[in-house]
């Protein structure tokens, strides 16, 4: 039961330059989450955006949500070798009287030195 | 330090010798769920909790079996481990059952790699 979908699923840049990946949705959504993994180890929350926000930023990140395109997307500005790494997006599906937190398949983000 | 610990990191067993793996977290969270990551599938919820005494079924249960006695430990049990349980499974918690509404983030543990054979 996916809910959110990561695009690209694999992007590799040269440090310093930005990276930009999108998240898709199905449903309407209250508020939607980024995580990062490093290779084999457990996810980071990253950001959380609610639904009544447009744009949120911590650090070197930024995300927007656009709810009327159902889509979401994770910038990451002067991007860093240490920035290599999944990103998940996550969002809350409600099924039959409970709530769980559903996250996409992920995007590969390889920072080249 | 705020976290969730998992035991142990990496378990090589074989098939149909009932295994554990523990789950701690020290941050008085309510909520605790478990997953797997599985290439080409991405991470699946096998249980979660709301709280003490509250376990419910994920997307992927079969086979394995939880349980929530204290507020800070969510074991997982396979009683009888089989190949196609190889994975790599982590524990997350969060303050609130309540996701959609309160949106907290997970804190996963490190995971805890398992091969059956």
């Amino acid at each position: 039961s996916q809910q959110g979908e990561e695009d690209p699923q694999a992007l590799s840049i040269q440090e310093g330059e930005n990276a930009t990946m999108n998240c898709s949705y199905k449903t309407s959504i209250n508020n939607l989450q980024w995580y990062r993994q490093n290779s084999g180890r457990g996810l980071v929350h990253l950001i959380l955006i609610r639904s009544n926000e447009r744009e949120k930023h911590s650090g070197r990140l930024r995300v927007t949500l656009d709810t009327s395109k159902k889509s979401s997307s994770l910038l990451i500005t002067a991007s860093r070798a240490a920035d290599t790494a999944s990103y998940f997006c996550a969002t809350v599906l409600l099924q039959g009287g409970s709530e769980k937190l559903v996250f996409g398949k992920g995007m590969k983000l390889t920072v080249n030195p | 330090e705020a976290q969730v610990t998992q035991n142990p990191r990496y378990l090589i067993t074989v098939t149909g010798k009932k295994l554990t793996v523990t789950c701690s977290q020290n941050m008085n969270h309510e909520y605790m769920s478990w997953y797997r990551q599985d290439p080409g599938l991405g991470l699946r919820q096998i249980y979660y909790s709301m709280n003490v005494e509250v376990t419910d079924k994920g997307d992927v249960p079969e086979g394995y079996k939880v349980s929530r006695k204290e507020k800070r430990n969510f074991p997982l049990i396979l009683e009888s481990p089989s190949p196609n349980q190889t994975s790599l499974y982590f524990c997350a918690s969060t303050r609130t059952g309540r996701l959609a509404t309160l949106g907290y983030g997970y804190t996963f543990g490190s995971g805890t790699r398992l091969t059956v054979v």
